[in-house]
């Protein structure tokens, strides 16, 4: 069964310093990556997304993410933070199981912005 | 724009009231999904619809239910709320059975006292 990991529950950063949020998954075929975003109270707003092709993926709000076979990693990435991302962040894995997707999440990391 | 709509966006009921969430998607995708999430937790997949094909997770309460009258619809029936059920429901739309793509609604918060 697939599985995510995100080992970092919560990450402080500087406003203007860069971010990484990291994000290991558990596949046995050609996993289908996602990153999505959870502002409080609200739904899950999809950042991007890794299918196949270019390993390197960017998002909207000026996220990218790279997609490490060698590694089972799909880490987030942002030159410079600003204090609006302060959010929490899924990683997500794609399987095809009993003919129909799932998503299976992590268990997110919250991130927090300082002044 | 098309997205996915969930009323109410906070709702409270009574333990062991029953209770129904509403979701509607002007998509027109196939798929409709309703995620479970308590605080500080990844959502949780409850079941979902393939159309009129339902499909239960096999360790979803049986508590929970739900029905899709036509494809832009889909409700969440609690039968009787108990403390643990209280978290925000999340439903989500793909365009087809194979799509790993999700559009996720804004959930519904869901206190029960």
């Amino acid at each position: 069964a697939q599985s995510v990991t995100q080992p970092d529950i919560h990450i402080t950063v500087s406003e203007g310093a860069s971010l990484e949020l990291r994000c290991n998954y558990s596949y046995g075929a050609t996993p289908y990556l996602f990153w999505y975003v959870q502002s409080p109270g609200q739904g899950l707003q999809l950042l991007l997304k890794y299918f196949s092709g270019d390993t390197l993926v960017q998002g909207i709000k000026g996220f990218e993410a790279e997609f490490k076979r060698s590694q089972s990693s799909f880490n987030l990435r942002k030159p410079s933070v600003h204090w609006s991302d302060a959010a929490e962040y899924f990683c997500a894995v794609g399987a095809l199981g009993s003919g129909y997707s799932t998503l299976t999440f992590g268990k997110g990391t919250m991130l927090l912005v300082s002044p | 724009d098309a997205m996915v709509i969930q009323n109410p966006r906070y709702q409270v009921t009574q333990f062991g009231k029953p209770v129904t969430l509403s979701c509607s998607q002007t998509l027109n995708h196939n798929v409709m999904y309703w995620y479970q999430q308590k605080s500080s937790q990844a959502p949780k997949l409850l079941f979902h619809y393939y159309d009129k094909d339902f499909n239960n997770e096999a360790d979803t309460p049986d508590n929970f239910q739900s029905r899709r009258p036509n494809t832009s619809f889909c409700f969440l029936d609690i039968r009787s709320p108990g403390l643990g059920d209280a978290a925000m429901y999340l439903c989500a739309t793909s365009a087809s059975r194979a799509s790993y793509e999700q559009y996720f609604g804004p959930g519904t918060r869901l206190t029960v006292t």
